[in-house]
């Protein structure tokens, strides 16, 4: 069964930093690009970061370029979103996803979401 | 504000069709990139409802059907059912923003 699972969501004050992991199973982890995507409490989804199939490449959104960095292990089967210098907007559930197809390609899908971490910033 | 615009809310009664647009205000479904749905019930993740703008993954109803035209896709549902009512998401990617999502939206079945 085709399974991501992250973990490491957590109430941080403004300043803070946390490790998001997301671990995969059932499929091929090296294989496929993978991104982090948020949802803020009560809207909609916002694409965070992207990373090749060998982390040689990696994609941030404006938001938090400068202040996160995505990686993978890719003999670990592992994702890790790691965040500094939280915000009070980037509160939010945060989801680890894989693409859909193997070939790179910039306009892919998203097949498969975890279900999901909570990051919550406040003071 | 995100690059894909779609209606906040749509609804229809049981049995009926509706469509979700998904409109392209930058440079994305007009750059001839593909669309992609996504379906969320309440309290849970996303999922993938039909990708490469109009293929259906294993075990979608083929009730559910996407389409493009020019700067604009859409999601279309026959025969709804109560169990549809959700929140509706378009994706592609934008040469500027990258992978962008529309602002969703939310489907009631009267």
């Amino acid at each position: 069964e085709v399974q991501l699972v992250e973990s490491g969501g957590n109430l941080v004050q403004p300043g803070g930093s946390l490790r998001l992991s997301c671990s995969a199973s059932g499929f091929t982890f090296s294989a496929y690009g993978m991104h982090w995507v948020r949802q803020p409490p009560g809207k909609g989804l916002e694409y965070v970061s992207a990373i090749s199939t060998n982390g040689g490449v990696t994609y941030y959104a404006d938001s938090v370029k400068g202040r996160f960095t995505i990686s993978r292990d890719n003999y670990k089967n592992t994702l890790y979103l790691q965040m500094s210098s939280l915000r009070p907007e980037d509160t939010g559930v945060y989801y680890c996803v894989k693409e859909e197809d193997s070939r790179p390609r910039w306009d892919d899908g998203f097949d498969m979401w975890g279900q999901g971490t909570m990051v919550a910033v406040s003071s | 504000q995100s690059v894909l615009t779609q209606p906040p809310s749509v609804s229809g009664a049981p049995g009926q069709r509706v469509t979700i647009s998904c409109t392209d205000t930058s440079s994305s479904i007009g750059a001839g990139y593909d669309v992609h749905w996504y379906q969320q019930l309440p309290g849970t993740a996303p999922k993938l409802l039909i990708y490469d703008t109009t293929k259906r993954p294993s075990g979608v109803p083929d009730r559910f059907s996407g389409s493009k035209s020019g700067t604009s896709a859409s999601l279309a549902i026959t025969g709804l059912q109560a169990e549809d009512e959700a929140d509706y998401y378009c994706q592609s990617y934008d040469n500027i923003a990258r992978w962008v999502f529309g602002g969703g939206t939310k489907l009631t079945v009267l």
